[in-house]
């Protein structure tokens, strides 16, 4: 079936310790996204690819970061993650040139930070 | 203000009711409207999408009101399986979603 899977689904980090968080999808969007979501909280987006050309909120930190080498991966890098990074991590993917954009979600990482 | 708002709840609703929420956007010029629901510690996923002329799916009932920026979602005869948070959610600019914080609906029997 064609899906985006998220790995890990758990992970666990030290304060200041780099993390990585990936995403791989069979669907063949175009468009990937990171968001973020903490409890209680509506997902917030960090960014997306259109293609290969990376598109920054504004108010995402500079401590995020991404990459998407091709088009079925994207990853996200915490570069310091501190205890308010602790959260849901969610990729997300769609097609470009649909009226209407439906959006598919990975199961997402949780990341705690010690 | 929030770009999306949804009263959080919970709603609490025996089976077999008719629950409906609410939303509102502050964007006017929001292209689309959706309503993705989330279970617990899972992935958002689509419910359905919200149209001008007011679409049905079943037992699920979704409304837009552009003059007010107002988007409802009427679910009868509610399961217990119904149970988990809906998120209001507004298409902007190109591919951006905003997402609501959600409303929590839970269903008892």
């Amino acid at each position: 079936d064609a899906m985006v899977i998220q790995n890990p689904r758990y992970q666990v980090t030290q304060f200041g310790k780099p993390v990585t968080l990936s995403c791989s999808q069979t669907l063949n969007h175009n468009v990937m996204y990171w968001y973020q979501q903490k409890s209680s909280q509506a997902p917030k987006l960090l960014f997306h690819y259109y293609d290969k050309d990376f598109n920054n909120e504004a108010d995402t930190p500079d401590n995020f970061q991404s990459r998407r080498p091709n088009t079925s991966f994207c990853f996200l890098d915490i570069r310091s993650p501190g205890l308010g990074d602790a959260a849901m991590y969610l990729c997300a993917t769609s097609r470009e040139g649909l009226e209407r954009n439906e959006q598919f979600f990975g199961p997402g990482t949780r990341l705690t930070v010690l | 203000r929030k770009e999306v708002e949804q009263d959080p709840g919970p709603f609490n609703v025996p089976e077999g009711a008719t629950v409906a929420f609410n939303c509102t956007y502050s964007n006017s010029a929001s292209q689309s409207f959706f309503w993705y629901r989330q279970d617990c510690r899972k992935e958002p996923k689509l419910l359905m999408s919200v149209y001008s002329s007011g679409n049905e799916d079943g037992r699920f009932t979704a409304q837009l009101n552009r003059a007010s920026q107002y988007i409802s979602l009427l679910i009868r005869d509610s399961k217990l399986s119904d149970s988990a948070t809906y998120l209001c959610v507004v298409q902007e600019y190109g591919n951006k979603l905003v997402f609501g914080a959600g409303t929590i609906l839970r269903v008892k029997s």
